[in-house]
């Protein structure tokens, strides 16, 4: 199994700053297809994930252009420009290149 | 837009079996994997299996090979996951989450199920 590891574990961020996740592939996610399968998610307090960032820095739909992706190969990170109250939660990245699929242990965001 | 509806939270007896319905509300399973994720209680995701519903292909992850069962029904877009021989360890939130195979954003959980509680307690 291709292990994910997030660093670092939590976070405190002042409103306004910056704040970086970094995600660690134990294998290159990249494929053959050109494509690298790795992924970004919120899970907000109560709720479920949601999609952030797919395939390394795209943002899905619907998400502040603050938040990041970049990276290649094993090496990814997460950033956002800005940090906002409503970003706190638990950030997770996520493989999907090869069954099974597996998260980071995530990121736990909170606002100083 | 395409909502994954879940049923509600079950209490569950060691050594018995839950199974757990998701039902695509306005939209079908067409082109889509649907993924079983579960949180334990304070900790982080942990995939279990997946299903193709056009297929009626389903993979699992190892940890959960031979007590788990994930199932579809194209006719009402819903899956299902069922899992037996039940321990406390199994007390969790488990979600179900749609994957596109042909679309953008491709292999990627793009909807999540609003998740449903499993208590395993004597």
């Amino acid at each position: 199994d291709i292990v994910m590891t997030q660093t670092p574990l939590s976070l405190s961020v002042t409103p306004g700053q910056p704040a970086s996740i970094s995600c660690k592939s134990s294998q290159s996610l990249l494929h053959s297809d050109g494509k690298t399968y790795l992924y970004w998610y919120l899970q907000k307090p109560g709720q479920p994930p949601q999609l952030l960032i797919y395939e390394v820095s795209n943002r899905f739909s619907g998400v502040p252009d603050r938040f990041s992706g970049s990276g290649s190969g094993t090496d990814f990170t997460l950033k956002i420009s800005r940090v906002e109250a409503e970003d706190v939660g638990v950030y997770y990245c996520m493989q999907s290149i090869q069954l099974p699929y597996t998260f980071g242990q995530g990121t736990k965001l909170e606002i100083k | 837009q395409v909502q994954l509806v879940q049923s509600g939270a079950e209490v569950k007896k060691p050594g018995s079996s839950v199974k757990v319905s998701c039902k695509a509300s306005g939209g079908t399973f067409s082109s889509y994997a649907i993924s079983w994720v579960r949180q334990a209680p304070g900790q982080g995701l942990e995939w279990m299996g997946r299903i193709i519903p056009i297929f009626g292909i389903a993979n699992y992850a190892q940890k959960f090979q031979g007590r788990v069962t994930i199932t579809a029904d194209k006719s009402t877009s819903t899956a299902y996951m069922e899992l037996s021989s039940l321990r406390s360890e199994d007390t969790a939130v488990y979600y179900c989450a749609r994957m596109a195979m042909t679309t953008v954003p491709q292999d990627a959980f793009d909807i999540w199920g609003q998740g449903t509680m499993v208590t395993v307690s004597s």
